[in-house]
């Protein structure tokens, strides 16, 4: 069965400082891989997906992404944050069901 | 705007009833996911849904739940008999294919006292 790690509970940056939130994936075969971005109240926005080819993907509100398949992660990166990018993030693999399974989240605070 | 417009937004409901959470896509898509998150706890896959029929259901997803899409268009989210537990965020997802990106609602919050 397939899971998802977010070593980090919760991260606090400064307002146009660089971000990256970590995510470690396990699962047997080429994953899907996405990040997930919740605000307070809402529901779940897609930020960005990999599926296959280049490493490096581009999403939403200038995030982006890169699958690492020796380390077996897809960490989420944004080299000037600001602060309406405070929310909880999720990575998330989907399984050969495809169902999502999605990590505990990380929780972005961003200072003034 | 969300692609998929879930209600109620809140629901409250006393212990041992029933409750009906409902899903509409606005656009016509096939592939229909449920999923649940108890507060402070990770985005759990309850159900998903494909013409008409389920095809893969979690653990979860037990004889007091079931979903259906009655006219064509409402995708529900039916719980038999609630419990204390069932207290959660509700997330209704659709997906244009079986590998596409899933986009989600903004969520009923199911109460139960």
């Amino acid at each position: 069965a397939q899971s998802v790690t977010q070593p980090d509970i919760h991260i606090t940056v400064s307002e146009g400082a660089s971000l990256e939130l970590r995510c470690n994936y396990s699962y047997g075969a080429t994953p899907y891989l996405f990040w997930y971005v919740q605000s307070p109240g809402q529901g779940l926005q897609l930020l960005l997906k990999y599926f296959s080819g280049d490493t490096l993907v581009q999403g939403i509100k200038g995030f982006e992404a890169e699958f690492k398949r020796s380390q077996s992660s897809f960490n989420l990166r944004k080299p000037s944050v600001h602060w309406s990018d405070a929310a909880e993030y999720f990575c998330a693999v989907q399984g050969s069901a495809r169902q999502l399974t999605f990590g505990s989240g990380t929780q972005l605070t961003v200072l003034p | 705007e969300p692609e998929v417009t879930q209600t109620p937004s809140h629901q409250v409901t006393q212990m041992g009833q029933e409750v009906i959470l409902r899903c509409v896509p606005i656009s016509n898509h096939l592939y229909f996911y449920w999923y649940r998150q108890i507060l402070g706890q990770k985005v759990e896959f309850l159900v998903s849904f494909y013409n008409n029929e389920i095809s893969e259901k979690s653990e979860i997803f037990d004889d007091q739940f079931s979903v259906e899409r009655p006219d064509g268009s409402n995708f529900t989210l039916k719980i038999r008999s609630t419990k204390l537990e069932d207290s959660a965020m509700y997330f209704c997802a659709r997906a244009g294919g079986p590998n596409q990106p899933q986009h989600f609602g903004d969520g009923t919050r199911l109460s139960i006292l």
